[in-house]
């Protein structure tokens, strides 16, 4: 099985910061690199799918980048409906994978 | 628009199986894969595996191979998921998850959610 490894696992930050969040797999999985976004209570929401394309809706203060094994997902200034836990999963082989989750908490 | 309405909390003791529903409407119901993630308390998310709804095909994880059975019935547009000798383990939220590829062109990531269906294994 693919592992997928996140960090930082939570992370204090500021409306109108940057984060980035890094996502790391085990072996290669070439651009198969999907991110969600959870809310306390509720179901995942796709934000960005094989590693840089933007979700029908998405705000495009989120991107992402990276291949093979090293992916990053940015919000480039973070707005207060952003405070949420985001999660990776691998899209290249079964089972399918998640990373274990960043926790993004208002400072 | 695209919504997947799942049933409701179940209580479950040792030993015995669960049945969740995941009703979907907005978009023909068998032209898709339905995939089935879960999410234990206060954990991340894992994948179970997912049901091609036109063939009836499965890919179950080895995790939950001989305990979990995916099925579709098209005649009321409904996905359901199966999960036998439950213990304390399988206490989690449940989600059915529509592929986000149509047809062939099945992609491995999910583009719809169901609310979550919470299941909790106690004696």
């Amino acid at each position: 099985d693919i592992q997928m490894t996140q960090s930082p696992s939570s992370l204090s930050a500021s409306v109108g910061d940057r984060v980035t969040i890094t996502c790391r797999a085990s072996e290669s999985i070439s651009s198969y690199l999907n991110w969600y976004q959870q809310k306390p209570g509720k179901a995942p929401n796709l934000l960005m799918y094989a590693t840089s394309n933007l979700q029908s809706g998405v705000p495009s203060r989120f991107s992402g980048s990276g291949s093979g094994t090293d992916f990053t997902l940015t919000i480039s200034s973070l707005q207060p409906e952003d405070f949420a836990t985001y999660y990776c999963q691998q899209s290249y082989s079964i089972p399918l994978t998640f990373g274990g989750g960043t926790k993004v908490e208002i400072k | 628009q695209v919504q997947l309405l799942q049933s409701g909390p179940e209580v479950k003791k040792p030993g015995a199986s669960v049945r969740v529903s995941c009703k979907t409407s907005g978009y023909t119901f068998n032209a898709y894969y339905m995939h089935w993630v879960r999410q234990a308390p206060r954990q991340g998310l894992e994948w179970m595996g997912y049901i091609n709804l036109n063939s009836g095909g499965t890919n179950y994880a080895q995790k939950f191979q001989d305990r979990v059975t995916m099925t579709g019935d098209s005649s009321i547009n409904t996905a359901y998921m199966e999960l036998s000798r439950l213990t304390s383990d399988d206490t989690a939220v449940y989600y059915c998850a529509r592929d986000a590829g149509i047809a062939a062109f099945r992609t491995l990531y999910f583009d719809n959610w169901g609310q979550g269906v919470q299941v909790t294994v106690s004696s």
